[in-house]
């Protein structure tokens, strides 16, 4: 089975402080995601990327950046944390040429 | 504005109802629809249906995509309160990334 793992089920942050998320997945998929998803809104893609080091902004960058070094961990990094980051962040990963997407279990930040 | 539209966006009913959500979209060249049920963590896929318009069935649970009404239903028969979540429904688009675009989801409580 697909294990798509992200670092802590909950966090809780400062303002303006630096946040890193990470997400590791261990079969080998090409793509990963990253979603934040709050009430009445659902999934909103943040970033992505195809392979390593490359990245695609989604629909909602701004605040937000990404780094995959290796294949298998894809990082979020909220730069200088806001209180309208406090989320539920949800990591997904893909084969290069499939559609069905795995999801992790989800982070939630609260940022005071 | 929105292109992947779901209805109701939350809906109670009791143990053994049969209950069907919608999902409506807006555009017609997409590859695939899937549906996802969240519960208190990672969303877990259900089904990916294709313009073909077989119905897929898994369980007490199927969908089906009609593409000239440009929506998919997802019933649930003889329902259960472990069938309590969120649904989602999401579009691969035809052509670029694989990535999916999310509707806000379908909150289904199921009392005893």
């Amino acid at each position: 089975d697909v294990k798509v793992t992200q670092s802590s089920r909950y966090l809780v942050k400062r303002t303006g402080e630096k946040v890193f998320l990470e997400c590791v997945q261990d079969m080998d998929h090409e793509n990963m995601f990253w979603y934040r998803q709050d009430p009445g809104l659902g999934l909103r893609l943040i970033y992505f990327s195809y392979d390593v080091k490359m990245k695609e902004k989604g629909d909602i960058p701004e605040g937000y950046s990404v780094s995959r070094e290796k294949k298998e961990r894809f990082s979020l990094i909220l730069e200088s944390a806001s209180t309208n980051q406090t989320s539920m962040y949800l990591c997904a990963s893909s084969f290069g040429g499939g559609v069905k997407q795995y999801f992790g279990p989800g982070t939630r930040l609260t940022v005071l | 504005e929105d292109k992947v539209v779901q209805s109701p966006l939350s809906l109670v009913v009791h143990e053994g109802d049969t209950v069907t959500l919608n999902c409506s979209y807006e555009v017609t060249n997409f590859r695939s629809l899937l549906w996802y049920k969240q519960e208190k963590k990672a969303p877990t896929f259900l089904f990916m249906l294709t313009s073909s318009g077989i119905e897929k069935k898994s369980g007490r649970l199927s969908s089906i995509l009609d593409k000239k009404e440009l929506s998919s239903i997802l019933n649930i028969t003889a329902t259960q309160t472990g069938d309590s979540a969120i649904y989602l429904c999401a579009l691969a688009w035809q052509t670029g990334a694989n990535n999916l675009f999310f509707g806000t989801g379908t909150r289904l409580t199921v009392i005893p």
